[in-house]
């Protein structure tokens, strides 16, 4: 049984530029959260994707969006890149739309941006 | 933004010392979780305690909620080298609707010396 998978594993981007992160979630899972993880601290949830929608948006600008496809998988997208875009950005699948379910995570896209 | 603080932030002991992880926050919660990460990978779910328990075990991890305190303990029994990573704890003030949306603390660095 697969776990989450995030594709690609590590990216380098110079500023400006935009990028496209993947990610796949555990088998059967239907609900995938992006986080940003910069440097020495914690993840920031950025969205939530549910029934191909965004459910739920952290405190990110608009050049970050999304899309959640029909097989469940989900694409994170950055825009007009920046330095302090630079970041572990996660992905976390779990099963229906609650916060009673647990979220499992992927291993994460290490973005650099120069 | 960052809702939980975990304390200390770095924590050093020997193999087979029991080690222990404080975590507050500030809002009401639906549960709160504590994972690991090695090495700036992805996280590892440990545990979830909802906010209508007061202590969970699971192997050598035991955990307590105190809502009243607005804080969180972890603690790691018999410690070895390979527990050696950053804990974070997060909480989840979603409801069974609206979608889980966890917060994380800056973590803490545990070192296990052999």
């Amino acid at each position: 049984d697969a776990g989450v998978t995030q594709s690609p594993t590590h990216l380098i981007k110079t500023r400006g530029q935009q990028v496209t992160l993947r990610c796949s979630p555990k088998s059967g899972h239907d609900t995938v959260s992006w986080y940003q993880q910069a440097l020495g601290q914690g993840p920031q949830f950025i969205f939530q994707y549910y029934e191909e929608e965004e459910r739920q948006r952290g405190n990110f600008p608009d050049r970050f969006s999304g899309h959640q496809f029909p097989n469940y998988s989900s694409e994170l997208n950055v825009n007009a890149l920046l330095l302090g875009d630079s970041a572990l950005y996660l992905c976390a699948s779990s099963l229906g739309f609650s916060s009673y379910n647990e979220q499992f995570f992927g291993p994460g896209t290490r973005l650099t941006v120069l | 933004s960052q809702q939980g603080e975990e304390d200390p932030q770095a924590l050093s002991i020997q193999e087979g010392e029991n080690a222990t992880m404080n975590c507050s926050y500030k809002t009401s919660i639906n549960n709160l979780q504590w994972y690991r990460q090695n090495s700036g990978r992805g996280l590892v779910h440990l545990i979830l305690i909802r906010s209508n328990e007061r202590e969970k075990h699971s192997g050598r991890l035991r955990v307590t909620l105190d809502t009243s305190k607005k804080s969180s303990s972890l603690l790691i029994t018999a410690s070895r080298a390979a527990d050696t990573a950053s804990y974070f704890c997060a909480t989840d003030d979603g409801g069974e609707t609206s979608g889980s949306r966890l917060t994380f603390g800056e973590g803490t660095q545990l070192t296990v010396n052999p």
